[in-house]
């Protein structure tokens, strides 16, 4: 299985900042990424697939980017709604893996 | 707009066995990919098992020979037997759309409890 390694692990952060999260696959997934964003009670929403391809609907403010096996997921202008945890996937080798996921506090 | 509702969850004993159901709306079950994703309690994501709209079915080694997906096609309803169950398997349970291509998972439902405890 490919081992998705995700930091940091919790962010503190306040409304109107910039915030990355790092994600690094143990091996190459060329741009097999996806980043999802979880609330508690709530279902997992799908923000960006393909690395960088924002899912529609889904804020500009979010994006992603890839250099190599490492993976980075940047929101900016952070709005109320945009605290909670995320993840992110690999969805090109099977079975697909997620990272340990990043609380955005 | 699309919907996934699971159900089926609750305390079960080790080595007993639930039935999880989770009914859709909004788009065909039989003509997709659908998978089982949980997460334990404090834990991240872990996906469980695999329905391709062919038939074919996979499975994480961690619940192999154990689960089992399946589909009704009649009630659009994915469906996923647990039987011999541990405590490890103790997590949220969530029923997902499997976007292709590669295994992107696009729609979600809230997810059903299990909880596996003596």
């Amino acid at each position: 299985d490919i081992q998705m390694t995700q930091s940091p692990a919790f962010v503190s952060a306040s409304i109107g900042d910039t915030v990355t999260i790092a994600c690094q696959a143990g091996q190459d997934i060329s741009g097999w990424l996806a980043w999802y964003q979880h609330k508690p009670g709530k279902a997992p929403q799908l923000l960006i697939y393909a690395a960088s391809t924002l899912r529609s609907g889904v804020p500009s403010r979010f994006s992603g980017s890839r250099s190599g096996a490492d993976f980075t997921l940047t929101i900016r202008d952070l709005q109320p709604e945009d605290f909670a945890t995320y993840y992110c996937q690999q969805a090109q080798s099977f079975p697909p893996t997620f990272g340990q996921g990043t609380r955005l506090e | 707009e699309a919907q996934l509702v699971e159900s089926g969850g609750g305390l079960i004993q080790p080595g007993g066995s639930l039935r999880l159901s989770c009914v859709v709306s909004g788009f065909t079950v039989g003509n997709n990919y659908m998978s089982w994703v949980r997460q334990a309690p404090g834990k991240g994501l872990e996906w469980v098992s695999g329905l391709y709209s062919s038939g074919a079915t996979y499975y994480a080694e961690s619940v192999q020979g154990r689960f089992i997906i399946s589909r009704d096609n009649s009630k659009n309803a994915l469906h996923l037997q647990m039987n011999s169950l541990r405590v490890g398997d103790t997590a949220l349970y969530f029923c997902v759309k499997v976007f292709q291509p590669g295994w992107y998972f696009d729609l979600w439902g809230r997810g059903s409890l299990v909880s596996v405890s003596a």
